[in-house]
Parts: structure tokens; C-alpha cells; sequence
């Protein structure tokens, strides 16, 4: 049950887009297509962004767009804005039916 | 109002237990699989066990398997996660989170376990 890999840190300026990637194995990522999105700032509860790799449930901006290729996730986020700076981490579904994070993503809005 | 309330966390000793709670209301407990996921201070988050709806399965994180125990009592609308052995690693704030698709849509504010001496 090793942690999803993504890069430790993203940083863009306001507008721009960024992408977080989220690679894990041909037994998570790889194999089924529940790979999930959160938002995270700090002190409060994770927000759900994108489920089923790239489905935005209701309310969630259409700034926040998931796809995935192979064992590697990727959550992109368009016109980036000062209330984007968070935390953000993957989620996958794995062939032992438990779940995995990835291990975080800091975006800084510079 | 659909929400989720923790509560149960405290200090405890190494090698001591603790029983969380998370209270649902607005929905149906039983339609819904039901995790717990938690994060320690300073790291991410870490997935820690699920309920399946029917509550018929039960599955744990390697770091928690043989320590934790996650139940539901249906008639108070509550889940719980018993937390036995506990070690200094352990310390972390505690979600419990609804499962949708494979999701988590709905998450609690949180309960804070610190294990220490």
C-alpha cells in the first residue's frame, strides 16, 4: 500500500494553468478508473474536486479538469486564482478493494 | 442539513485504546460505504479503513490491520473506529467520509487522537 506518487510542490501565476500528476501501479491507478481529486487547506476538511478520474461533481469550478494515461492521474487547473492555493491530493481505488492517497501536492499561486 | 460529526478523540498513552465516533445525519447511513481517513501532523493524508454499505466488509490499511476496528450501529446512525494498541504514529486528526462513486463527497470536521507519555 505504498502512497501515490506526486510532486511535492506546484506553483503558478494567477491565470495560468498547472498540472498535478498522481502515479501509482497497474494495481490502482493503472487498473480501474476510480482515481478521485481533493482540495485541501489547512485546519479544514478535504473538498471533492473530480471522482471517476474526471468528473466534476455539482458546485465544483470547471477550472478543475482530471484525465488520466496509463498508470499516471493528472489533475489541471486553468485560470488559477489566489483561493486555489492548497493542498491536493489523489486518491485511487486498489485491486485489495482498499483505497490509497497520493502524498500531496502544495500549490502556491505566485 | 447532510453532515458528518466526529468526536471521541483525546490524549491517550501508548499502548492504550480509544473509540471514535462519527455521527451521520441527513442521509441513510446503511446506503452509503462509510471510511475513516486520517492525517498526522505535518504529512497527508492517509487512508484508514472502510465499511462496505451493507456492512457485510470490512477492510483496514497494512499501518492499522490487527489495531483498528471500524463498526456502525444502525439504529444510532453512527460509525465508529476502535482504536486499540496505540502507538505514537497513531497521532492525527481522524475524518470520517462517505463514499459516492467511489468518492469521498462528504467529510466530517475532524478529531484529534494524540498518543503520547
Amino acid at each position: 500500500q505504498s502512497a501515490l506518487t506526486q510532486p511535492a510542490s506546484v506553483s503558478g501565476s494567477p491565470g495560468q494553468s498547472i498540472t498535478i500528476s498522481c502515479t501509482g501501479t497497474s494495481s490502482d491507478v493503472g487498473r480501474y478508473n476510480y482515481v478521485s481529486w481533493y482540495q485541501k487547506h489547512p485546519g479544514k476538511a478535504p473538498k471533492l474536486l473530480i471522482y471517476e478520474v474526471s468528473i466534476r461533481p455539482s458546485g465544483v469550478s470547471n477550472r478543475f479538469s482530471g484525465s488520466k494515461s496509463g498508470n499516471t492521474a493528472s489533475l489541471t487547473i486553468s485560470g488559477l486564482q489566489a483561493e486555489d492555493e492548497a493542498d491536493y491530493y489523489c486518491n485511487s481505488y486498489t485491486s485489495s478493494s482498499t483505497r490509497v492517497f497520493g502524498t500531496g501536492t502544495v500549490v502556491t499561486v505566485l | 442539513q447532510v453532515h458528518l460529526v466526529e468526536s471521541g478523540g483525546g490524549v491517550v498513552q501508548p499502548g492504550r485504546s480509544l473509540r471514535l465516533s462519527c455521527a451521520a445525519s441527513g442521509f441513510i447511513l446503511t446506503n452509503y460505504g462509510m471510511h475513516w481517513v486520517r492525517q498526522a501532523p505535518g504529512k497527508g493524508l492517509e487512508w484508514v479503513a472502510v465499511m462496505s454499505y451493507d456492512g457485510g466488509t470490512q477492510y483496514y490499511a497494512d499501518s492499522v490491520k490487527g489495531r483498528f476496528t471500524i463498526s456502525r450501529d444502525n439504529s444510532k446512525r453512527t460509525l465508529y473506529l476502535q482504536l486499540n494498541s496505540l502507538r505514537a504514529e497513531d497521532t492525527a486528526v481522524y475524518y470520517c467520509c462517505r463514499e459516492v462513486q467511489d468518492a469521498f463527497d462528504l467529510w466530517g470536521q475532524g478529531t484529534v487522537v494524540t498518543v503520547s507519555s
